[in-house]
């Protein structure tokens, strides 16, 4: 166990819709991130989010939107679903700091199925 | 731009066979080489973390290298349960705390009896 949390386990929803998945980081971890990870391209890195400001994004879609709370567990809102937004999402947190190598730690994943 | 890649896509391996896995990186600044282990519909398990060319570390049966452009991660005498798939990531140096990861597609790995 990782104590990165994630909920739902699973989503099923229909295209068009909208949904949130929610993440709560390790004890003492300041950051966040958000990865998708679809069977034809592995592992991609959304957006992080450093003790709740966003701190870099990576190629995610502007349907996509995520926040971090003040209690630093972290949303990942994701609109007008298409088939393709089909995949397994993962939040990881680490704490980030400016020196040294920064080791980030997987969720379970939340698996979105988009019918 | 970080890029990763990794051999072979999959590899299956009768128990007590050794073997070794390839990461191939190029990165502007490594700030570390992680490997992770990955269960089927599972969350990423990390596993070693290296920091600088002629590094090394263990782990059971599980040994990690680095050199400048590359990565291995030495199985030796695995066993059924070291069955998954095998991840490489680069984390490169960047401004303030941004810290993102660069993976690999992954190694598949099948041991069998």
């Amino acid at each position: 166990d990782s104590g990165v949390t994630q909920t739902p386990k699973h989503l099923i929803t229909a295209t068009g819709q909208r949904v949130t998945l929610r993440c709560s980081p390790r004890s003492g971890d300041l950051s966040v991130y958000w990865y998708q990870q679809s069977l034809d391209q592995g592992l991609q890195f959304l957006i992080q989010y450093y003790n709740g400001e966003e701190r870099a994004k990576g190629n995610i879609l502007e349907r996509f939107s995520a926040q971090q709370f003040p209690d630093l567990h972290s949303e990942l809102n994701l609109s007008s679903l298409e088939l393709g937004d089909s995949a397994l999402y993962f939040c990881a947190s680490s704490v980030a700091g400016t020196s040294g190598t920064d080791t980030q730690y997987f969720g379970p994943g939340t698996r979105l199925t988009v019918l | 731009e970080d890029q990763v890649t990794q051999s072979p896509e999959a590899l299956r391996l009768q128990e007590g066979e050794s073997s070794s896995l390839n990461c191939s990186y190029t990165v502007s600044g490594l700030r570390g080489l992680f490997w992770y282990r990955q269960d089927p519909g599972k969350g990423p398990e990390f596993l070693f973390t290296l920091y600088s060319a002629g590094e090394e570390k263990e782990k059971e049966r599980l040994k990690a290298t680095l050199t400048k452009k590359e990565s291995f991660l030495h199985i030796t005498a695995p066993k059924p349960e070291d069955s998954a798939t095998y991840l490489c990531a680069v984390q490169a140096w960047a401004t303030g705390t941004a810290s993102k990861l660069t993976f690999g597609t992954g190694t598949r790995l099948q041991v069998t009896l």
